[in-house]
């Protein structure tokens, strides 16, 4: 069974920096790109990064560009996000996903996703 | 960025409606639009892939239809387990993008 598990959330102040963290399983992790969405209290999805399944490449979104980086170790089979000069927009329940098939560079459909770690940023 | 544009936003139905919920893309993405259905405190679920290709184990009652702009998401007999948000997104290129959600409630 295919599995991810992230951690690292948490209560930072505007300005301050996290490290999330995805732990995967029952799968062979390098084969795929993974990615971050997240999501704010009671809203929508907005995607946030994708990286290659051997972390050559990678993408962000506008709104996180110069602030966050993706980050794989396929040895530890973990994904990361390094998040900084966090704000208050940044607040949300954020997933580590997988793409859904092998596909170079990456798919970007989504299979399975972890259960979510929520950051609170306050003002 | 591709905009994507769903309606309604929420809808009431009964066990046994057919549920129709669509999705607009702001330029053409072929048939790179996949589904999700999220319940609540849960993360998203695939359901259907490249406009029409239900994901394992998903119901055959859920379809979908579209190309270019304009698609579909249907569930027939609609089943209690199917009250849920439903999110469309595009994979044509990044930044991938979401519909703002469609939330299925029970009359």
């Amino acid at each position: 069974e295919e599995q991810l598990l992230e951690s690292g959330g948490g209560l930072v102040q505007s300005g301050g920096s996290l490290r999330l963290s995805c732990e995967v399983s029952g799968f062979s992790f390098s084969s795929y790109a993974m990615s971050w969405v997240r999501q704010a209290p009671g809203k929508g999805l907005e995607w946030v990064s994708t990286i290659t399944g051997y972390g050559g490449s990678t993408k962000y979104a506008d709104s996180v560009k110069g602030r966050f980086t993706i980050s794989r170790d396929n040895s530890r089979n973990t994904l990361y996000l390094q998040m900084n000069s966090l704000t208050p927009e940044d607040t949300a329940i954020y997933y580590c996903a997988k793409d859904a098939v092998v596909v170079v560079p990456w798919a970007g459909w989504f299979d399975p996703w972890g259960q979510g770690t929520l950051v609170s940023v306050s003002s | 960025d591709i905009q994507m544009t769903q309606s309604p936003s929420s809808l009431s139905a009964s066990v046994g409606d057919r549920v129709t919920i669509t999705c607009r893309a702001s330029q053409s993405i072929s048939t790179y639009l996949n589904w999700y259905q999220q319940k609540p405190g849960k993360a998203p679920n695939l359901l259907i892939f490249a406009t029409s290709r239900l994901h394992s184990e998903v119901p055959s009652r859920f379809s979908g239809s579209g190309s270019g702009t304009d698609f579909t998401l249907i569930i027939n007999s609609l089943q209690p387990e199917d009250f849920a948000t439903y999110f469309c997104q595009q994979s044509s290129s990044t930044p991938y993008t979401f519909g703002q959600g469609t939330k299925v409630e029970m009359k």
